[in-house]
This record gives structure tokens, sequence and C-alpha cells, in this order.
């Protein structure tokens, strides 16, 4: 079993839906990433949390540490949020991260 | 600030070859880690540098190994290489201060196919 299990593998959507991933992790963790990768390689750090809810334009990323689990909400989704979103926990006192096995999000206008 | 920054970008050797990749972290960043990510089994955590000392491996042979230099840019090479070493190679800068914990930066990845 991994330690970070992301859900769905691959979703579709249409343009202006609210779209969720979910990320379940079974270690203990200083933190965790959220993370978009889209075609050619380039990753770009989302978020970082350890706690709580943060909000960045149309991206929203919650965690609740008790149920070790985190949710990446994208609020009216757009073609160009086509991408594939990975979760990844940090080991504590390291730079060590841990990753999901990504989400492959599809955007269709 | 420039970014992190990988070269080369694209790499292609023959099976027994070595190769040599090569990451400068945003200035500043002290931490450089290495992952490795293949189709079959994503992101892989392969190395953590700090300071020109390797905090962490991840669970990679002995062929895989890396250093960091005095000016934090870090290199990894790879010995003998296996068809099953064709990945994406990419490296991720953070400043890393005790107690803290900080935001990786990715740079764009070196794309090695072993012929």
């Amino acid at each position: 079993k991994n330690e970070v299990e992301q859900s769905p593998q691959n979703l579709t959507a249409q343009e202006g839906e609210f779209i969720t991933i979910n990320c379940s992790y079974s270690v203990g963790i200083s933190a965790l990433h959220w993370l978009q990768q889209h075609p050619g390689g380039g990753i770009v750090s989302l978020f970082m949390l350890s706690s709580g809810k943060k909000k960045h334009g149309r991206l929203i990323a919650t965690i609740n540490i008790q149920e070790k689990h985190s949710s990446l909400h994208i609020t009216a989704s757009h073609p160009r949020d086509s991408a594939v979103y990975i979760c990844a926990v940090k080991e504590g006192g390291s730079e060590k991260l841990v990753f999901g096995k990504g989400t492959k999000l599809t955007v269709n206008p | 600030k420039a970014g992190v920054t990988q070269t080369p970008r694209y790499l292609i050797k023959t099976r027994g070859q070595q190769v040599t990749l090569s990451c400068s972290p945003i200035s500043g960043h002290r931490s450089v880690s290495w992952y490795q990510q293949t189709p079959g089994q994503g992101l892989q955590f392969l190395f953590e540098y700090f300071s020109e000392t390797q905090r962490n491996k991840g669970n990679f042979p002995g062929r895989f190994s890396g250093r960091q230099f005095s000016n934090s840019r870090s290199e990894m090479n790879v010995s003998t290489l296996e068809l099953g070493d064709s990945a994406l190679y990419l490296c991720a800068s953070g400043t890393l201060s005790s107690g803290l914990y900080n935001e990786q930066f990715f740079g764009p990845g070196t794309r090695l196919t072993v012929l």
C-alpha cells in the first residue's frame, strides 16, 4: 500500500465546474504539498500546508491532520487548469517528499 | 531571482555509460533534493543535500550518487546506465531552516533516455 494515496486517478470536467482532488496519507508528516505538473514536465508548487486551509485565487487546499487527509479544490475550472496534480508529504526534519501517483485533470471547454 | 536551473535538459545515452546531471539552486537556497520520475513509479526521492552534506537518501542502488558544492550547486551521477534509468530527473531547492518547513522550488528537469 502506498504511503500517499490520491483519488481520483483521472478526472474530466467541463469548464466552470467545481473540482475536488483527494489525498490520504499513512505516515506522520511535517507538511503536505500540492504540486501541479503540466505536459513537458515542469512542476509548480501550489500549496504547502500543515494545518487548516489555504486559498490562492481559484485554488483552495485543506488538510485534516487527525484524519490524515487533504483536499485540493478548484473553483470555476478552466481548460488551462488541465494538468497532473500531485500530493506529496514531507517527513519531519527533512526535505524528503513522498509522492502520490497524481491525478490527471482534463477540463474541456 | 532566477529559478532553479538544470543542465542538460535532454540527454541520450547508451547502456553501460555513465551520466552527470547538474542543478543550480535559487540563490540563497542551501538545500537541494533530487527526484526521479518514471511513468511506472511516478516521482521518487533520490537524495537530499544541505551544506555539502547528504542528509537523506532514497531506495536507489549505489549506481546513483550525488554531491553538493560549496556554492550549493549539486550534481548527480548515474554509472553503468540501464534501460530502466530512462526518466525525468528533477531537482528542487529550498532554504531548510531548522524547526521550520520550507517550500521547495523545482527545476525544469533533465530528461534522460537510455538506449
